[in-house]
């Protein structure tokens, strides 16, 4: 059974720092790997997908790097802005269905 | 282009009640998936269509749970009898199979949800 990990739960930084988000899981068996967001109230929003036999996937200020082996990714937010307040979560697919990580939310402050 | 919808966006029942939450996928989408998020837990997969056949349906948690795609467009989720643990968010989700920036990808996109509450 997969189970996915995000750390930190929580994350609270101020303007303009970097943002780092972690996210493990125990089957390396994947099919690929995706990083969400959410806003309070809302759905997920889908922002990087990667798949198993790619490294990173770049867009914009979001980096998201792979390691299947080690059953690591890594979500890098550069230059965070208020704006980017939300939860973060990542989830991994095998045979389609994706297994959820609980999230990181993270708080950007002015 | 529309992304996936879900109706209703709340839902209060008593218990022992029948609810139908419905989802409409992106148009042209094959694949369509249910997943719940309950109080406290993770995102959990329900069950996957690819157009009207149930491909998985591994999630679901009884047989109170039926879930209908009839024509392969639009999707229903019903709940008869409604119990207090059924209480959570109910997403759904679309993917059509296909290239990514050249390499085979399955990108779900989700609609916003149902919170569905069970008194």
């Amino acid at each position: 059974k997969q189970e996915v990990t995000q750390i930190p739960a929580a994350l609270s930084v101020p303007e303009g720092e970097n943002l780092v988000l972690n996210c493990s899981f125990t089957d390396s068996a994947i099919y690929n790997l995706q990083w969400f967001r959410q806003d309070p109230g809302k759905g997920l929003t889908s922002l990087l997908l990667i798949q198993s036999s790619q490294r990173e996937q770049t867009s914009g200020r979001l980096n998201a790097s792979l390691d299947k082996s080690s059953g690591r990714s890594t979500l890098y937010i550069a230059a965070s802005q208020p704006g980017d307040s939300a939860t973060y979560l990542c989830a991994v697919s095998r045979d389609y269905k994706l297994s959820f990580g609980a999230g990181t939310t993270v708080t950007v402050r002015a | 282009e529309a992304g996936v919808t879900q109706f209703p966006s709340h839902s209060v029942i008593e218990k022992g009640q029948t609810v139908t939450l419905r989802c409409d996928p992106i148009s042209g989408h094959d694949n369509l998936y249910w997943y719940r998020r309950v109080m406290g837990k993770e995102i959990k997969f329900l069950l996957h269509f690819v157009k009207e056949s149930k491909q998985d349906e591994s999630g679901m948690p009884n047989n109170r749970f039926l879930a209908e795609r009839t024509g392969g467009t639009y999707s229903t989720l019903k709940v008869q009898p409604a119990e207090l643990e059924d209480s959570g968010v109910y997403f759904c989700a679309s993917s059509q199979a296909g290239v990514y920036r050249g390499l085979a990808s399955n990108e779900q996109f989700f609609g916003p949800g149902t919170r569905l509450t069970v008194l």
